[in-house]
C-alpha cells in the first residue's frame, strides 16, 4: 500500500471550516483513500472515502486534486467534538487483503 | 456502536504471562483484523482473517499469535508478555467482496498493562 503524508496537528476554531491535508505522491490507479478519525481513547471510525471524484457525506467531504496526488478532509464547522485523531489511508483496490496501513496521523486541536 | 465487541476491555497481568484477547466483528462481516497502538503511537496493523484465514500479516511478534474460528469471532494470543507489549489492542471488522467499500468498522479495544 501507498505511503501518505500528513502535518503532525492542526487548530481550529469552532464553527470554522477545517481543511485537512493528505500527501499521497505515490498513489495508484486502483488506490482508495479513507480517511478515519480517533477520539481520544476510543477506536477509530470511518469518516469518508473516494477514488477519483469528490464526496460528501454527513460527517464530512472529500476533495481528491485531478492527479490524485493530494487530498483534503474537509470539515465544513468543526466542533469541540471533532477534536481528534485524523488518519488518511490509501486502499488498493484490487487487493483483497486489506491491511489498511495508519500512519501517525494529524492531531487536530479545535478551539472554543 | 460499532458493532464488533472486545474482550476484556482492560487486563492487567505479569511479564512473562500468556493472555487471550477476544473480538466479535460484526454480523455478516467475514473479515477480522487486529491493530495495537502503544502510548501515543499511531495504529500498527498486526494481522487479518477473512472466513478463518489468514490474509495479511503485519508487524505482528513471533510471541504473537491469532486465529479466526468458524463462527467468526476472533483471538489474539499474546505469551512471553514483555512490559513493551503495555497497549492498546483493537480488532476491527469489514464486510469483503468486489462491491463493498472495504470501510473498517473498529471495537472500542482492550487495553493490556504488563507490569
Amino acid at each position: 500500500d501507498a505511503k501518505t503524508t500528513q502535518p503532525n496537528s492542526m487548530e481550529s476554531n469552532e464553527e470554522e471550516p477545517v481543511h485537512l491535508p493528505c500527501n499521497h505522491s505515490t498513489i495508484s490507479g486502483t488506490d482508495y483513500i479513507h480517511w478515519y478519525r480517533q477520539l481520544p481513547s476510543q477506536g477509530p471510525e470511518y469518516v469518508i472515502h473516494g477514488l477519483t471524484s469528490n464526496v460528501n457525506n454527513r460527517m464530512a467531504s472529500l476533495a481528491i486534486a485531478e492527479d490524485r496526488k493530494s487530498s483534503t478532509l474537509i470539515l465544513h464547522r468543526a466542533t469541540l467534538r471533532d477534536a481528534a485523531v485524523y488518519y488518511c489511508i490509501l486502499r488498493d483496490g484490487r487487493n483483497t487483503g486489506n491491511q489498511f496501513y495508519f500512519g501517525t496521523g494529524t492531531s487536530l486541536t479545535v478551539i472554543p | 456502536d460499532s458493532g464488533v465487541t472486545q474482550t476484556p476491555k482492560h487486563l492487567i497481568t505479569a511479564t512473562g504471562q500468556r493472555v487471550t484477547l477476544r473480538c466479535s466483528p460484526r454480523s455478516g462481516d467475514l473479515s477480522v483484523y487486529w491493530y495495537q497502538q502503544s502510548l501515543d503511537q499511531g495504529l500498527q496493523f498486526l494481522i487479518q482473517y477473512y472466513n478463518g484465514e489468514e490474509r495479511a500479516k503485519g508487524n505482528i511478534l513471533e510471541r504473537f499469535s491469532a486465529q479466526q474460528f468458524p463462527d467468526l469471532h476472533s483471538e489474539l494470543n499474546l505469551s512471553s508478555l514483555e512490559l513493551g507489549d503495555s497497549a492498546l489492542y483493537f480488532c476491527a471488522s469489514s464486510a469483503q467482496g468486489r462491491t463493498n467499500t472495504g470501510e473498517l468498522f473498529f471495537g472500542e479495544g482492550s487495553r493490556l498493562t504488563v507490569l
